[in-house]
């Protein structure tokens, strides 16, 4: 139930392509749902976050839309570029009012330019 | 603020040697996360300390295992002995607690080969 399930494993993509990465959850009691991005050979770092009482949030061209019913979140890239080639990694904090993040297994992406 | 910092970026030991990391989290943040990363099994977390204390360190592995945060400005990952299948490279963290969205921030990490 602890589990963040994260989806594809890797993505390749068109320059101007919209990448879509896929998470589902388990525990309702998650509250917060961050989206990291890694370059290789550097830690992973915020992207993008969002809670449960909204259905998207938006900050330039990534996107994170939102399930609350199905228990799944999603990010999109939008107009994507090849500097966006990285790994990223879903993850979900919250329950038992614990600061501990839960990792999605992470989806590398690689943008074509 | 110069971010986490961890040392050594890169450790290459033998196998049954003792291996210490070493992080330096964010002055003023009071959350401190020890992570492995592999390309098995992800990104891992083994132990995290609120306030210099170990809260949950029910992810680290065995015994061999242990860490340490003797005050609020260090903390050490220790693996003795280490064995081949501890190569990983290991992330620190730190956050704020009551800070935006509990934004954990992700030091260089320490690439570790063990042979």
């Amino acid at each position: 139930q602890q589990q963040v399930k994260q989806s594809p494993q890797s993505l390749i993509v068109q320059k101007g392509g919209i990448p879509i990465i896929n998470c589902a959850y388990e525990n309702t009691a998650f509250d917060y749902f961050p989206w990291y991005q890694q370059f290789p050979g550097k830690g992973p770092a915020l992207l993008i976050a969002i809670r449960p009482d909204v259905s998207e949030k938006k900050e330039g061209r990534f996107t994170i839309s939102f399930n609350k019913s199905a228990k799944q979140f999603s990010l999109h890239i939008m107009d994507s570029q090849p500097g966006d080639s990285a790994t990223y990694f879903c993850a979900a904090s919250g329950a038992s009012g614990t600061y501990k993040y839960i990792f999605g297994t992470g989806t590398r992406l690689k943008v074509l330019a | 603020d110069a971010g986490v910092i961890q040392s050594p970026r890169h450790e290459v030991t033998e196998m049954g040697q003792e291996v210490t990391l070493r992080c330096k989290p964010i002055s003023g943040h009071d959350y401190l996360f020890w992570y492995r990363q592999t390309m098995m099994r992800g990104l891992e977390l083994l132990i995290y300390f609120n306030n210099n204390v170990p809260i949950d360190d029910s992810g680290m592995p065995e015994d061999r295992f242990s860490a340490k945060m003797p005050n609020a400005s260090f903390s050490t990952l220790k693996i003795q002995p280490s064995e081949p299948r501890d190569s990983a490279v290991y992330f620190c963290a730190s956050s704020l607690a009551g800070a935006s969205y509990n934004e954990q921030f992700f030091g260089p990490g320490t690439r570790l080969t063990v042979l």
